[in-house]
């Protein structure tokens, strides 16, 4: 079983949509990353949690410690926000991070 | 202010040969982590290394595989005679602060292995 779950594994939405992808954790964190990796391209970190909510242009990110629970979403869905999102945990022991599987986004004009 | 380099980007070898990736963290990082990406799954965490130290290698093959972060140069990942099975991307992520706090990750664009 992975530490990390993320849902959807693939979503496909229409331009415009509002778009919400979910991690769920096992193991105690101190932090947690949502990550964005394009086609072929490196991984960017979007976002920094260890509680509450962060907001970037589009992008909002929330974390539940309680309910070991994050989720990513993003408003008024673009095309050029296809890409993969990943979400990764730091432990709150030692220095390791575990990582989902990834969410495939495709962005329909 | 570079972020993480990675070096090469595409590396291709053949079965048999040794490969080299390196990586660059960024100024102020002593903390560096190589994650492998195989095709259409996630990113396994393969080691964790400070200066000259190698902090967790549990993820990291006992055979074939080795890392290094000298106190002078980049990081190092050498895969040696190498299979098919080694082909995938190899990322390279870096932190300044370890321990309790919360370090934030700075990933490179990664190195992409293929073994002919």
């Amino acid at each position: 079983k992975n530490e990390v779950e993320q849902s959807p594994q693939n979503l496909t939405a229409q331009e415009g949509e509002f778009i919400t992808i979910n991690c769920s954790y096992s193991v105690g964190i101190s932090a947690l990353h949502w990550l964005q990796q394009h086609p072929g391209g490196g991984i960017v970190s979007l976002f920094m949690l260890s509680s509450g909510k962060k907001k970037h242009g589009r992008l909002i990110a929330t974390i539940n410690i309680q309910e070991k629970h994050s989720s990513l979403h993003i408003t008024a869905s673009h095309p050029r926000d296809s890409a993969v999102y990943i979400c990764a945990v730091k432990r709150d022991t030692g220095n390791q991070f575990y990582f989902g599987t990834g969410t495939s986004l495709t962005v329909i004009p | 202010n570079a972020g993480v380099m990675q070096n090469p980007r595409h590396l291709v070898r053949r079965r048999g040969q040794e490969a080299r990736l390196r990586c660059s963290p960024m100024k102020g990082h002593s903390h560096v982590y190589w994650y492998r990406q195989l095709p259409e799954e996630g990113l396994k965490f393969m080691v964790y290394l400070q200066k000259e130290n190698i902090i967790d290698e549990s993820g990291m093959p006992k055979e074939r595989f080795s890392a290094e972060f000298p106190k002078e140069g980049p990081s190092i990942l050498r895969i040696q005679q190498v299979v098919r099975g080694d082909s995938a991307a190899y990322f390279c992520a870096s932190s300044r602060n370890a321990g309790t706090s919360t370090g934030e990750l700075f990933f490179g664009e990664g190195s992409r292995l293929t073994v002919l």
